[in-house]
């Protein structure tokens, strides 16, 4: 059964001080481990696809990292519109098509 | 990016009525449909899977006669709270995927369900 751990459960930061968000998991072959943004009263937004352990994905001040045992959300230079909750989900070799496993995600709060 | 438009927003209702809220893909044909529910400050609980003109998959304790899915085109799903009670007040959310197998889900905005 595929699983997955997202550390730390919340995360305060001051504006500007940059961090990292872990993401542990264990899959039976990985299709793709996947990074979501979900703000309060939303659905959660899309942010990055990772399919195979060395490869990074960039967006604006985000960039996830990917390794055979955990995938890593780095945040440069936090601002307070990145406070949000991230969820990591992974799909294995063995679900059905789309379906994934959710962690239970890392609350952001960015304070100016 | 891939849009998917969840409706309505907001429901407050009876007990005792049913309750519809449908999930469209706008811009990709989802070949497979899934069906959350979100308690405040908790994670996603996925409670089935649908899949284009055959009958949705429950999660183990999710009760098939109280929630029904229909997934009848490419581009739609339905769920429908059948009898709401207020036990089954949440937040309900979709999303969708397209035919390929390591695609990610892309959500609707959800759907807050009170029921009184």
């Amino acid at each position: 059964e595929d699983q997955v751990t997202q550390s730390p459960e919340a995360l305060r930061l001051q504006e500007g001080e940059s961090s990292s968000l872990n993401c542990s998991y264990t899959v039976s072959g990985l299709r793709g481990l996947f990074w979501y943004r979900q703000d309060p009263g939303k659905g959660p937004e899309f942010l990055f696809t990772l399919y195979s352990a060395g490869e990074e994905k960039e967006k604006e001040r985000l960039k996830a990292t990917l390794t055979k045992k955990e995938s890593f959300l780095h945040i440069t230079a936090p601002k307070p519109e990145d406070s949000a909750t991230y969820l990591c989900a992974v799909q294995g070799v063995g679900t059905n098509a789309g379906k994934s496993t959710f962690g239970d995600g890392t609350t952001l709060t960015v304070k100016p | 990016g891939a849009v998917v438009s969840q409706h309505p927003s907001w429901v407050i209702c009876k007990s005792g009525t049913s309750v519809k809220i449908e999930c469209r893909s706008l811009d990709f044909q989802a070949t497979t449909m899934f069906w959350y529910r979100q308690f405040p400050k908790q994670s996603l609980m996925l409670m089935a899977t649908s899949n284009e003109g055959s009958k949705a998959t429950y999660e183990q304790g999710v009760e098939k006669d109280k929630f029904l899915i229909n997934h009848a085109s490419l581009t739609l799903s339905t769920l429908t709270v059948t009898s709401a009670h207020p036990e089954d007040s949440s937040f309900y959310i979709c999303s969708a995927s397209g035919p390929r197998d390591n695609q990610p889900q892309h959500f609707g905005d959800g759907t807050r369900l009170s029921i009184l």
